[in-house]
């Protein structure tokens, strides 16, 4: 089946470090990817959609400055989270799914997320 | 905007049980999709079930099935004969037919099966 690979899993960092989180798809070719951010015990929060070759599509609210997005091939999209500070620490998942096909037939898959720990 | 609730943070059944969870949604659009995702503890977001709101037979895959109510804005999951392998977060998601794919979740319901 489809499977996206996030990277990293986990990562702590001091305040004001950036740090970048990649999401691929292994199997299968994704022009579009979305970028989520969930925090304990909630729901996911559509943070931004990425798209191959243009510039990502933020949710209201989201600082396009601090959460840099990156779609630069079919299978990659990356989310670089600048000046990263305590308040930015959270649990943040990317989806993808499968170009040119209808969505009754290729749903979202998601990655595994990665956990971001600010101190 | 669309808004899909889920009135029960938390569930726990005993295994074998059947159980329901709900979710309820608000849109103007007549063509959507729902979903439930399952997100196990510490692991990825699957896809559980998906219906197509145009279609009037509730969608059924293995254990899993919806009560899907199109006038109501309700979209049920019942789980029967619960296994341990259950356990994890349930949320129930929206998109619109047309359009860029965005998935609006609910709040989500923990459920915990107890052996």
């Amino acid at each position: 089946g489809a499977v996206v690979s996030q990277h990293p899993s986990r990562v702590i960092c001091k305040s004001g470090t950036s740090v970048k989180i990649e999401c691929r798809s292994l199997d299968f070719q994704a022009t579009t990817m979305f970028w989520y951010r969930q925090f304990p015990k909630k729901s996911l929060m559509l943070m931004a959609t990425s798209n191959e070759g243009s510039k990502a599509t933020y949710e209201q609210g989201v600082e396009k400055d601090k959460f840099l997005i990156n779609h630069a091939s079919l299978t990659l999209s990356t989310l670089t989270v600048t000046s990263a500070h305590p308040e930015d620490s959270s649990f943040y998942i990317c989806s993808a799914r499968e170009s040119g096909t209808g969505y009754s037939n290729q749903p979202q898959h998601f990655g595994d997320g990665t956990r971001l720990s600010i101190l | 905007a669309q808004t899909v609730t889920q009135s029960q943070p938390e569930m726990s059944v005993q295994e074998a049980e059947t159980v329901t969870l709900s979710c309820t949604y608000d849109t103007s659009e007549n063509n959507y999709y729902l979903f439930w995702y399952k997100q196990p503890p510490s692991r990825q977001m699957i896809l559980v079930i998906r219906q197509e709101a145009y279609k009037q037979q509730n969608a059924t895959e293995n254990r899993f099935s919806v009560n899907f109510q199109k006038a109501a804005k309700s979209f049920s999951l019942k789980i029967s004969d619960s296994q341990l392998g259950d356990t994890a977060m349930y949320f129930c998601a929206f998109m619109n037919y047309f359009g860029n794919e965005k998935l609006t979740f609910g709040t989500g319901t923990r459920l915990t099966i107890i052996p």
